[in-house]
C-alpha cells in the first residue's frame, strides 16, 4: 500500500515570495492533515479537512496561509507572503476517519527554507 | 491546558544500553496517549499507542511504554539500544476529533 505522498521534498524561497505545498494521502483516507514542524519542535496542527470540507483551522494564520482539498483526494497548502518564521518541515497526514482509534500516517514532509 | 511535556531535549546513550525517554501530560481526562519515532528526512512512525486497559504497552522496534496515571506521565523504554535508533522521538496525546498535540521532542544520541 502506497503510503502519503508530499512534493516537493525541499523548497527554498525569499521573504515575500508564494510557494505552495501538494499532498497525495493513502487511498481512501477520508481525513487529511497539515501540520507545521518547526526546527526543534513537535509538529502543530494546522488544517484538518474531512473530505473536501474544513474541520479545523483555528491554527492557520489565515491572512498568509491557504490550503485546499477540492476533491476531497489531494491537497495543496499555500503560503502567501512568505516571512522568515515560515521556515519549517510542512507534514501532511491521512487517516481513515476522524474518529480517536484512526491511526495518522504521516508523509515525508517538505522542508521549506525562507531567506 | 492540555499539553505535552518531554523534558529531555537531548539524551546519549551508549549501543547496547538500556533507554528511557520521559514525557508528562495535562489533560482532563485519561487521553489516548503516543510515541511517535522521526529519522532524519522521514516522516513520523508510529511506535505505539495506549487507549485503555493494560498500562504497559508493547510497540515497535522493542520500545515499550507505562502509562501511570498518579504522575499523568507515560515513559517509552528500550532494554538494549541499537545504531539505528538514533532519531527524534515524540510523545503526543489525542484529543477530540483525531487531533494530535505533541511535545517538543527527544533527540537521542547513540554512541558505538
Amino acid at each position: 500500500e502506497a503510503g502519503v505522498a508530499q512534493s516537493p521534498r525541499y523548497k527554498i524561497i525569499e521573504k515575500r515570495q508564494s510557494v505552495a505545498f501538494w499532498c497525495n494521502p493513502i487511498s481512501g483516507h477520508a481525513t487529511l492533515y497539515w501540520y507545521q514542524q518547526i526546527l526543534g519542535q513537535g509538529p502543530k496542527l494546522l488544517i484538518q479537512f474531512q473530505n473536501n470540507g474544513v474541520v479545523d483551522d483555528s491554527q492557520l494564520p489565515k491572512d498568509r496561509f491557504s490550503a485546499e482539498r477540492l476533491k476531497g483526494v489531494d491537497s495543496t497548502l499555500k503560503i502567501q507572503p512568505a516571512k522568515l518564521e515560515d521556515s519549517a518541515v510542512y507534514l501532511c497526514a491521512s487517516s481513515l476517519g476522524t474518529g480517536s482509534s484512526n491511526e495518522q500516517f504521516f508523509g515525508p514532509g517538505t522542508r521549506l527554507t525562507v531567506l | 491546558a492540555q499539553s505535552v511535556t518531554q523534558p529531555d531535549i537531548h539524551i546519549t546513550v551508549s549501543e547496547g544500553a538500556s533507554l528511557e525517554l520521559r514525557c508528562n501530560y495535562s489533560y482532563g481526562a485519561t487521553p489516548y496517549l503516543f510515541w511517535y519515532v522521526q529519522s532524519p528526512g522521514q516522516g513520523l512512525q508510529l511506535l505505539l499507542k495506549y487507549f485503555s486497559g493494560d498500562t504497559l504497552v508493547q510497540g515497535i522496534k522493542g520500545f515499550e511504554a507505562e502509562f501511570k496515571r498518579s504522575q499523568s506521565s507515560f515513559n517509552l523504554r528500550k532494554p538494549s539500544v541499537h545504531w539505528s535508533d538514533a532519531a527524534e522521538y515524540f510523545c503526543a496525546f489525542k484529543a477530540a476529533g483525531n487531533k494530535l498535540t505533541f511535545g517538543g521532542g527527544t533527540r537521542v544520541l547513540v554512541k558505538p
